[in-house]
């Protein structure tokens, strides 16, 4: 079946920077591309950012331009999310997903995004100093 | 970022039916497929519905998603006490260029 194996906790000081991984199995890994979800204490799911698998093609939410950047290892059927110069607002559970793709056909151009369907099981990251 | 509006909390006796709500906007809920995920208690969202009313397989037919303008609803019948867990709705929002998401509502089997 169709699994999302994430990496373990991690800690870190402010100003570093974190990287978590995500091995796929059970499905071909660039037919969906992979999503990446935080959420931190308390709070709500807040989308990341997402890489197209089969290209390298990434989009990121502007709430972390510049820190976030989300890359894949095509032989391992892995997927690495990297957040730098951390805050402790970063705190927070980490999870990977599948991305399905969704096609919106506009006027004269359509537009595409992706909805998960399955979710790791989330990696925590605590930032502490 | 915009977000999608949830009541906190659903309470409901086992049997009951429960319904959560979903507000939006034009550039999230009212241009796009609504979606909704469970998290039991302490583990991942699991994907309840798709594209609106949309049963991934194994989802049981007591969970149904519905959509009007820019406002969903997630209905559960037959309360059961497994049904205990955060719900919450996602789409995209094609303004800002992101995933938008309720802040989950707590169903409490009674």
């Amino acid at each position: 079946q169709v699994q999302l194996l994430q990496s373990g906790a991690e800690v870190r000081k402010p100003g570093a920077s974190v990287k978590v991984s995500c091995k796929t199995s059970g499905y071909t890994f660039t037919d969906y591309a992979i999503q990446w979800v935080r959420q931190a204490p308390g709070q709500r799911l807040e989308w990341m950012g997402w890489i197209t698998t089969a290209t390298g093609d990434t989009r990121y939410s502007r709430d972390f331009q510049g820190r976030l950047t989300i890359m894949t290892d095509t032989s391992a059927s892995t997927a690495y999310m990297e957040l730098s110069s951390l805050r402790s607002e970063d705190t927070a559970m980490y999870y990977c997903a599948r991305g399905v793709e969704e096609i919106v056909l506009m006027v004269d151009s359509y537009y595409y995004y992706y909805y998960m369907d399955v979710w790791g099981k989330g990696t925590t990251v605590t930032i502490s100093s | 970022q915009s977000v999608l509006t949830q009541p906190p909390s659903a309470p409901g006796t086992p049997g009951q039916s429960v319904t959560i709500s979903c507000s939006g906007s034009s550039s999230n809920i009212g241009s796009h497929d609504v979606y909704w995920f469970q998290q039991l208690p302490g583990t991942a969202p699991k994907l309840l519905i798709y594209k609106n009313h949309q049963r991934p397989s194994g989802v049981p037919d007591r969970f149904s998603g519905s959509k009007s303008g820019t406002s969903a609803s997630l209905a559960i019948s037959a309360l059961r006490s497994e049904d205990e867990a955060d719900y919450s709705c996602a789409a995209w929002d094609v303004s800002l260029s992101v995933w938008v998401f309720g802040g989950g509502t707590k169903v409490t089997v009674l």
